[in-house]
């Protein structure tokens, strides 16, 4: 498959534990986040968002959690599965048109 | 619903070439986003179009050009390829761009410039 980032930092989870995948954002204005999770070969596919106004927000099997004091985002993904292997990004953007900027990704291991 | 499409998938061409891209959006959405997937910079903005309209736009030279049609369909153009554009290009559609942000990928086209 392609090659998403070639030096991403990596998770290595077992499987069936709780994988934690941090990201720290840039713009303190930034006011919408979102999760991608990105598998080889294909488009980032959306996994859960938040906005500014929230600290949680809850999914199936996934958490996102935002602190905007130290301007940092996470996402919790329960009893972690094989097909959850894949690189995961967050991106922030602004509420006044900005574009969506996007962190450099975590690659997530599942191991056996 | 049928998701984003992108055409075409896989793209060889010669520097110096242009090369055209196409995205059709999830229906109902008018928002088209472009983006460059490279190992060494990430995903990074190329630009926005919004009801025919460009609305925003990245920190690329003017060889990236793109377009949108009154279907929301739309086009991007990269003029005298160098072999720095071999990238992953994906488009994103969105509802509005405006409240709702919530962008959907396609699954890109890959070029690679020889």
């Amino acid at each position: 498959g392609e090659s998403v980032g070639l030096h991403l930092p990596t998770l290595s989870v077992q499987e069936g534990d709780n994988s934690i995948i941090n990201c720290a954002y840039s713009n303190s204005a930034s006011d919408y986040f979102i999760w991608y999770k990105q598998e080889s070969g294909k488009g980032p596919q959306f996994i859960i968002d938040i906005r500014s106004n929230m600290d949680k927000r809850q999914g199936q099997r996934v958490t996102v959690l935002l602190n905007k004091t130290v301007k940092h985002l996470s996402l919790q993904i329960a009893a972690t599965q094989p097909g959850d292997s894949a690189v995961y990004f967050c991106a922030e953007k602004g509420n006044y048109g900005q574009n969506f900027v996007f962190g450099p990704g975590t690659r997530l291991s599942v191991l056996p | 619903k049928a998701g984003v499409t992108q055409t075409p998938r896989y793209l060889i061409k010669t520097r110096g070439q242009q090369v055209t891209l196409s995205c059709s959006p999830i229906s109902g959405h008018r928002s088209v986003s472009w983006y460059q997937q490279t190992p060494g910079q990430g995903l990074q903005f190329l630009f926005e179009y919004f009801s025919e309209t460009q609305r925003n736009k990245g920190n690329f030279p003017g060889r990236f050009s793109g377009r949108q049609f009154s279907n929301s369909r739309s086009e991007m153009n990269v003029s005298t390829l160098e072999l720095g554009d071999s990238a992953l290009y994906l488009c994103a559609s969105s509802s509005t761009g405006g409240a709702s942000y919530e962008q959907y990928f396609g699954p890109g086209t890959r070029l690679t410039v020889t």
